[in-house]
This record gives C-alpha cells, sequence and structure tokens, in this order.
C-alpha cells in the first residue's frame, strides 16, 4: 500500500525568507513523487515530479524539491518566498507499480507581506 | 502538458436527483481518474475509468451511486446518482498524459445539493 503524510496543517512565512513545505511517503516499490499547487476556487497545478535522477528538483514558479530515499521525505523548497505563493500545497506519491496516484491532505502555505 | 476541460463547472441540485459530469480531454489517453474534494481538504479518489472495460472503484465507493462512462479515449462522465448534500463537493476529473507520469486536472465542478 502507499500512503503520503504533510505534517504540516498550516505553514507561515514572512515574504523573502526561505520556505519548506515538508512531506513523507511509503510505498513498496519505487516512488514517484509530485507536488501540486492550488490557488483558491482553482484547480490543481503541477508543480515538478521525481521519478529518477538527481534527487533535487526544479520546478515552476522556482520551487524545488530534494527526494531523500533514507528519510522517505520529498520536502517543497523556495528560496525566497512570494506573497503570491500562499495557496494549497499537495504532496503526491504513486508506486511504480500502480497506477493511481495518493494525495496528502495539504499544507496551506501563508506568506505575509 | 493535457487540457481537461469539465462541465457544468458548478451547479445546485436539489435532493434525490442525479447530476452526470462530463470531462474532456484534448489528446487520447488511456486512463482517467475521477476525484472528490471538499473545499480546502484533500483529493479522494473515487474510480479509474479505463476505455473498453469497466471502471475501478476505490473502498468506500459503488457503481450504484456513482457510475462512469467512457466511450472513447478522450471523454468520460461521472453521474452523481440520488444526491443527498453529503454529496455536495467538488468533483474533478484528471488522467496522465503518459502512464506513471504526473496527472494533469480539470478545473472541477462544484456541486451543491440542496
Amino acid at each position: 500500500a502507499q500512503s503520503v503524510a504533510q505534517p504540516e496543517d498550516q505553514v507561515n512565512v514572512a515574504e523573502g525568507n526561505p520556505l519548506t513545505v515538508k512531506c513523507t511517503y511509503s510505498v513498496s516499490g519505487n516512488p514517484y513523487l509530485f507536488w501540486y499547487v492550488q490557488y483558491p476556487n482553482r484547480g490543481l497545478q503541477f508543480l515538478l515530479k521525481y521519478i529518477t535522477g538527481d534527487n533535487l528538483v526544479k520546478g515552476s514558479y522556482g520551487f524545488e524539491a530534494e527526494f531523500n530515499k533514507s528519510q522517505t521525505s520529498f520536502h517543497l523548497k523556495k528560496p525566497s518566498a512570494l506573497v503570491s505563493d500562499s495557496a494549497l500545497y499537495f504532496c503526491a506519491v504513486r508506486d511504480s507499480s500502480a497506477s493511481k496516484i495518493i494525495f496528502g491532505s495539504g499544507t496551506r502555505l501563508s506568506i505575509r507581506p | 502538458s493535457a487540457v481537461i476541460s469539465q462541465k457544468p463547472s458548478r451547479d445546485i441540485c436539489q435532493r434525490g436527483t442525479s447530476l452526470t459530469i462530463q470531462c474532456q480531454v484534448d489528446s487520447q489517453v488511456t486512463m482517467m481518474f475521477w476525484y472528490r474534494q471538499q473545499p480546502g481538504q484533500s483529493l479522494t479518489l473515487i474510480a479509474t475509468a479505463n476505455q473498453g472495460s469497466e471502471a475501478t472503484y476505490e473502498s468506500g465507493f459503488v457503481i450504484d451511486k456513482f457510475p462512469i462512462s467512457r466511450p472513447n479515449l478522450t471523454f468520460s462522465t461521472l453521474t452523481v446518482s440520488n444526491m443527498s448534500p453529503e454529496d455536495s463537493s467538488i468533483y474533478l476529473c484528471s488522467s496522465p498524459i503518459n502512464p506513471y507520469n504526473e496527472q494533469f486536472f480539470g478545473p472541477g465542478t462544484r456541486l451543491t445539493v440542496l
């Protein structure tokens, strides 16, 4: 079985500071990992993914995430937060042998000016 | 990437009625997925719709309540049957362009049941 956990319901960061949104996962095979963002009253937008290769992956809007196999984590990061980054962020995982993606509970990111 | 559209974007329905939601993808895809999301909450997978075979439902979801059609490789429908206020939610369809790659999502259908 596959699962994903986002331990923080909310993350508050001042504009210009670095941000981290945490994600840990559990799969029986090799993990395919994803981050999505959802702005108010909007659909889900794909940010980035890890399938294989470099542990540090870069995505849209200056976001990046680091795959850590030993810690089974895939934390989302950005060096300098913008107010416009305020949104709901979802981590998701797919086992390499499965067809469906499982989503975490979501983390609401709030960037204050 | 893929462009996925849904109709209707929102609806307000009476208890006991049914609503069919349409999902159109701008390219041929093998798998399509239907999710439910309460506002501000996570996504719950309802079922996987494969063309040419019956949909596969997740635990807690049954075909009688959420019948799905998948007539071709670009289109699917989800019907919410015999609705109750508990069915009020956002319903999203989704598909990966290539198996095991990222999924793209439609804009969602916001359903309110009175």
